[in-house]
């Protein structure tokens, strides 16, 4: 596609539920990323996966954050039992290699009521 | 951990004016680039670098990767209405032909001054 993809793009839900957000990234980029984006702050890395590699999932604030990435495309990102400091935009981005910036997509608003 | 310090948090800016706006880290970095993200929309990069003392230009913004590697500035030159927004720095160190991700500063929030 012409741009990285997120869906839905905004997201409530209650307290304890699981959601599941999902990014499609551009065609052929091996490389995808999510961050979190509080309020009024910066970008928190999330995980990263490389091709086929084992992804870097040292960003995961907890073990009830997970991420698959399958057939190296499209992305999910489940938050089991959430909580309401879970509330936050969830981006996706995506790259070409190392040597390139990153592509975002406009991001997941969770809202945990 | 790998931290960002971004300056200022926020500015006002009257039409006309030049911007500045810095990052420095407590580690080297290989890439450093500059985002720009309007509300309800995701970051879009405005300038890459890639090399210690690199200054590039894209319009009317400019940005040099310091020499330390471990600073970089954006200069918004002639600034208009549509540059408020919050600019972000990140950094990016990679190894080995494997990317690493991006951190990221906490931003700078460009407002018009009333």
């Amino acid at each position: 596609g012409a741009g990285v993809s997120q869906s839905p793009s905004n997201k409530v839900t209650e307290k304890g539920k699981d959601v599941e957000l999902r990014c499609d990234p551009i065609s052929g980029h091996t490389a995808l990323y999510w961050y979190r984006q509080s309020l009024g702050q910066g970008l928190e890395f999330l995980i990263y996966f490389q091709g086929n590699s084992a992804p870097d999932k040292s960003g995961l604030p907890s073990d009830r954050f997970s991420a698959e990435r399958t057939g190296g495309s499209v992305s999910t990102l489940t938050i089991q039992r959430t909580q309401q400091e879970d509330s936050a935009v969830y981006l996706c981005a995506a790259a070409w290699t190392a040597n390139y910036g990153y592509t975002f997509g406009s991001g997941t608003r969770l809202t945990v009521v | 951990g790998q931290q960002l310090n971004q300056s200022p948090q926020s500015m006002f800016i009257q039409e006309g004016e030049d911007v500045s706006m810095n990052c420095t880290s407590s580690s080297i970095f290989n890439t450093w680039l500059w985002y720009k993200q309007d509300p309800g929309e995701g970051p879009v990069l405005l300038i890459a670098l890639y090399k210690a003392g690199e200054l590039t230009s894209n319009g009317r913004l400019t940005a040099q990767f310091g020499i330390t590697r471990k600073d970089s500035f954006l200069n918004i030159s002639a600034s208009i209405p549509s540059d408020v927004g919050i600019y972000f720095c990140a950094g990016q160190l990679y190894y080995g032909g494997s990317q690493g991700n991006l951190i990221f500063g906490k931003g700078t929030k460009l407002s018009v001054k009333p």
